[in-house]
């Protein structure tokens, strides 16, 4: 089964400070997403890449950035956490081509306080 | 902009069925669906894809008009392991490989 791990499961940080967020996938897809989940807001796409160091910005990328240096790792950063940056954040990973679900992490819930 | 599900919660009875709407203002070139248990990661269910395909997992099953940018989820006879909150993620283009998705269905099934 393909597994996509998230380093961390909890986290809290301080207002201000620069936060990675871990995301490790044993697969090799070439995809792979990174999404914020609110209540009542779904999931929603912050950053994804299709290749190594390549990179796309989704629907709300403000505040974020994000690296792929290796395949199996994609990076997420908060270059200054602010308290609106708290939420469940998600990683997936897919294959390339159709018809090919995403498998997503457990999640880190971030609390930026 | 977000597909919009309907509706935003239900609450049934084991053995009931269950119907889960997702529809969007813009042309779709596939719809997922994903279920995902409390604490636990989204886990993939079934893919549609553009042609009004109608597909099948178990009890549930799915479908998806295309000229309506419509897709509906079906739950047959539930079971209790069928709660959670499902999620719609649409494909706007072939090739797009990112999904846009709904705002979620909460779905809680009784004994």
């Amino acid at each position: 089964d393909v597994k996509v791990t998230q380093s961390s499961r909890y986290l809290v940080k301080r207002t201000g400070e620069k936060v990675f967020l871990e995301c490790v996938q044993d697969m090799d897809h070439e995809n792979m997403f990174w999404y914020r989940q609110d209540p009542g807001l779904g999931l929603r796409l912050i950053y994804f890449s299709y290749d190594v160091k390549m990179k796309e910005k989704g629907d709300i990328p403000e505040g974020y950035s994000v690296s792929r240096e290796k395949k199996e790792r994609f990076s997420l950063i908060l270059e200054s956490a602010s308290t609106n940056q708290t939420s469940m954040y998600l990683c997936a990973s897919s294959p390339p081509g159709m018809g090919y679900g995403y498998t997503f992490g457990s999640g880190t819930r971030l609390t930026v306080v | 902009q977000q597909p919009v599900q309907s509706p935003q919660a239900v609450i049934l009875r084991e053995g009931e069925d269950a119907v889960i709407n997702c529809s969007s203002s813009k042309a779709l070139y596939s719809v997922h669906w994903y279920r995902q248990k409390h604490g636990e990661a989204p886990v993939f269910l079934m893919i549609l894809l553009k042609g009004g395909e109608q597909k099948g997992h178990e009890k549930i099953s799915a479908s998806f008009n295309e000229k309506k940018q419509q897709s509906s989820l079906y739950l047959t006879a539930s079971q209790l392991s069928y709660s959670g909150t499902y999620f719609c993620g649409t494909e706007r283009a072939q090739g797009a490989q990112k999904l846009v998705f709904g705002q979620g269905t909460r779905l809680t099934i009784n004994p």
